[in-house]
C-alpha cells in the first residue's frame, strides 16, 4: 500500500513568485492536512481538508490556500512568497478527520522543501 | 494556550542504552498522542498511537506511556542502537479538532 505522496520534493522559487505543492493521501483516506516545519517555529498547522471542504485553518496569511479533489488529492498554494515561507511543507493524511470512525493516526509524506531566495 | 514541551531538545546516549523522552502538555483534554521519528530532511514516521483512554503502547523496543492527570507522556526505547538516531517528535490531539499541536521535538544520538 503506497504511503502519502509529495510533489515536488525540492524546489526553488525567487520572491514575489508563487508555489504550487501536491499531495496524493494514502488509498481510502479522504482527511488531508497540511504542515509547515520550521528551524524557528517547528511545525506548525496549515489547514485540513475533507471530502473537498477546508474544516480547520491555522494561523496563516491568506497568501496561503488550499483545496481538495474529488479523488481526495489536495493541492497547497502560496502566492506573492517571501524569503520567510522557505520550509518544509508535509502533508499529512487519515482515513476521517472525525476520531470516533477510526483510530486518529496521521500519515505524513516525506515533504516539499520550498526555498525562496 | 495548548502547549507541548518536549524535553531534553538534545540527547546523546553509547549503544545499547535504554532512554526515555519526555513529553507535556498543558490541556489534559487530550484526544490522543502520537509520537514521530523524523530523520533529518525526511518527513515523519508515525510510531506510537496513545488514546486517551489508553496507559500505555508498545511496538517492539519502543513503550509510550500517557499520564493525563499529569499531563506527561514518555517514550521508552529498550537498547538503544546507532539507527535510532533522529529526531523525535510528540503530537497531541485536542477534544475533537483534527489538528496535531507538535512539541519542538528531541534529537537522538545513539553513538557507538
Amino acid at each position: 500500500k503506497a504511503g502519502v505522496t509529495q510533489t515536488p520534493r525540492y524546489l526553488i522559487k525567487t520572491r514575489g513568485q508563487q508555489v504550487t505543492l501536491s499531495c496524493s493521501p494514502i488509498s481510502g483516506h479522504r482527511s488531508v492536512s497540511w504542515y509547515q516545519q520550521t528551524p524557528g517555529q517547528g511545525l506548525q498547522f496549515l489547514f485540513e481538508y475533507f471530502s473537498e471542504t477546508q474544516r480547520n485553518k491555522g494561523n496563516f496569511p491568506g497568501r496561503f490556500s488550499g483545496r481538495q479533489f474529488s479523488n481526495s488529492r489536495s493541492e497547497m498554494n502560496v502566492s506573492t512568497l517571501e524569503l520567510g515561507d522557505s520550509a518544509l511543507y508535509l502533508c499529512a493524511s487519515s482515513f476521517s478527520p472525525y476520531p470516533q470512525r477510526n483510530t486518529g493516526e496521521l500519515f505524513f509524506g516525506e515533504g516539499s522543501r520550498l526555498t525562496v531566495l | 494556550k495548548q502547549e507541548v514541551t518536549q524535553i531534553p531538545a538534545a540527547l546523546s546516549v553509547p549503544e545499547g542504552e535504554n532512554l526515555v523522552l519526555n513529553c507535556s502538555f498543558t490541556d489534559s483534554a487530550i484526544y490522543n498522542l502520537q509520537w514521530f521519528r523524523q530523520d533529518p530532511g525526511k518527513g515523519l514516521t508515525s510510531l506510537l498511537l496513545i488514546q486517551s483512554s489508553q496507559r500505555e503502547q508498545t511496538s517492539g523496543r519502543l513503550n509510550a506511556s500517557l499520564d493525563k492527570s499529569s499531563g506527561r507522556s514518555t517514550l521508552y526505547i529498550a537498547a538503544s542502537q546507532p539507527g535510532d538516531s533522529a529526531t523525535y517528535l510528540c503530537a497531541v490531539r485536542y477534544g475533537t479538532a483534527s489538528k496535531l499541536t507538535f512539541g519542538t521535538g528531541t534529537r537522538l544520538q545513539v553513538t557507538l
